[in-house]
Formats: structure tokens, C-alpha cells, sequence
């Protein structure tokens, strides 16, 4: 049984460069979200995808992060034109497709820790 | 607009003492509860959630979470701590009955246990 994987584990960057991650969410689930992380604070939502279709994105999302699914499998997040500010953990998580639609809980993937310079 | 309290930075407990880790939310509707852990270097891993039903909540590691909706609580709670529940919880809340699917996360409480 494999979890939510993501990569790379850690990027370092420097500012104005493009970055991209990748998600694989638990191969059963149709869901899979992408939350950002700060050093002290809880994860912030970024977007979600219900199979290939983004539903939610949050005002943090801003021009230069885009998200996608192609396939409805993994999933990519890409930063263009980083900034400092961007520094973060990028975790993303999966839920859905069990019988019954008990998908309330989210599963995490251990993220993906960006440093830009 | 929905939100998350966690009250304490930090909790100190002796190994073998009950532990409470609190939780407060807020939202314009019925809430979905989580409670989430987070071991360093590692992803949030899920413990425990209120959906309906009972307000006790049992989940893993002997954690459970009481749902009290007149205080708008949701505090994780185990009878006796271990060194090794030493970690970051966090609590996280989404609203029942809509479309909606994002979390909104606490800013966390670290949890040191103390052999």
C-alpha cells in the first residue's frame, strides 16, 4: 500500500526561476489537494482537483502558480518567476473514491520543501 | 469564513499523565473536526475526525477528541502520554453540506513528552 509520493523532496531555486512539482496521490482516490506550509504555521489550501477538473483554488494562488491534472492521476504545481516569498513546504494530499463516499479524511504526501534565494 | 484556535504553542506533559491538546473553531455551519500530527521531516498524518454521531471521538495511538458544540471545541485528549507522542498536532475544520473540500488548519501545537 503506497502513500501520496511527491517530487522533488527539496528544490533550491533562485529567484525569478520556474519550478514544478509533482504529486502521485493513493492510486484509489479521485481527489487531490495542494496546500503550502510556512516555518510555524498550519498548512494554507492552495487547490483542488476532483479527478482532472480543479474545483477550488484559493486566493493564495496567485498568476504565477498554476496547477494541473491531466490525466486525472498526478498532478503538477508549477511556480513561475519565484519569489523569496515562495519558500515553503508544498505538501499535497488525496481522499475519495472508497465505497460508500467516506472520503472525509485527507492523506498527505511528506511534501516538497522549496527554497528560493 | 472559517477558522482554527489552537491556544498553545507548546504543552509539556509527563510521560504517563493525561494529555489535552485544545481546539476551538469557527464556522458558519455544521463542521467536519480533524485532528492531524506531524512528525519532523515526515507528512501530516490523519489521527482522528468528528463527521456526526457521537461527540467522543476514538482514533489512533489511544488519541481521541472531544466534539462539544456549545464551546465550538474540538480538544484532543489521551489517558496516559508517551515519549514517542512527542510531535506537532494540528487541528483542522471543513464545513459539512457544501461543495467545499479545503481544510483550514490551526497554526499547531507542539507536544513534549517527558520521560
Amino acid at each position: 500500500d503506497t502513500g501520496v509520493s511527491q517530487n522533488p523532496r527539496h528544490k533550491i531555486t533562485k529567484r525569478g526561476q520556474n519550478v514544478t512539482f509533482r504529486c502521485d496521490p493513493i492510486s484509489e482516490h479521485n481527489r487531490l489537494y495542494w496546500y503550502r506550509q510556512t516555518l510555524g504555521q498550519g498548512p494554507e489550501f492552495l487547490t483542488y482537483f476532483q479527478n482532472e477538473a480543479q474545483l477550488e483554488k484559493s486566493r493564495l494562488l496567485s498568476d504565477r502558480f498554476s496547477a494541473e491534472r491531466p490525466k486525472g492521476s498526478f498532478s503538477t504545481l508549477e511556480i513561475q518567476r519565484t519569489e523569496q516569498g515562495d519558500s515553503a513546504m508544498y505538501l499535497c494530499a488525496s481522499s475519495g473514491g472508497l465505497a460508500g463516499g467516506m472520503d472525509n479524511e485527507q492523506f498527505f504526501g511528506p511534501g516538497t520543501r522549496l527554497t528560493v534565494l | 469564513a472559517q477558522s482554527v484556535a489552537q491556544p498553545e504553542d507548546q504543552v509539556n506533559v509527563a510521560e504517563g499523565n493525561p494529555l489535552t491538546v485544545k481546539c476551538t473553531y469557527s464556522v458558519s455551519g455544521n463542521p467536519y473536526l480533524f485532528w492531524y500530527v506531524q512528525y519532523p521531516n515526515r507528512g501530516l498524518q490523519f489521527l482522528l475526525k468528528y463527521i456526526t454521531g457521537d461527540n467522543l471521538v476514538k482514533g489512533s495511538y489511544g488519541f481521541e477528541a472531544e466534539f462539544n458544540k456549545s464551546q465550538t471545541s474540538f480538544h484532543l485528549k489521551k489517558p496516559s502520554a508517551l515519549v514517542s507522542d512527542s510531535a506537532l498536532y494540528f487541528c483542522a475544520v471543513r464545513l459539512m453540506d457544501t461543495g467545499r473540500r479545503a481544510l483550514t488548519f490551526g497554526s499547531g501545537t507542539r507536544l513534549q513528552v517527558q520521560p
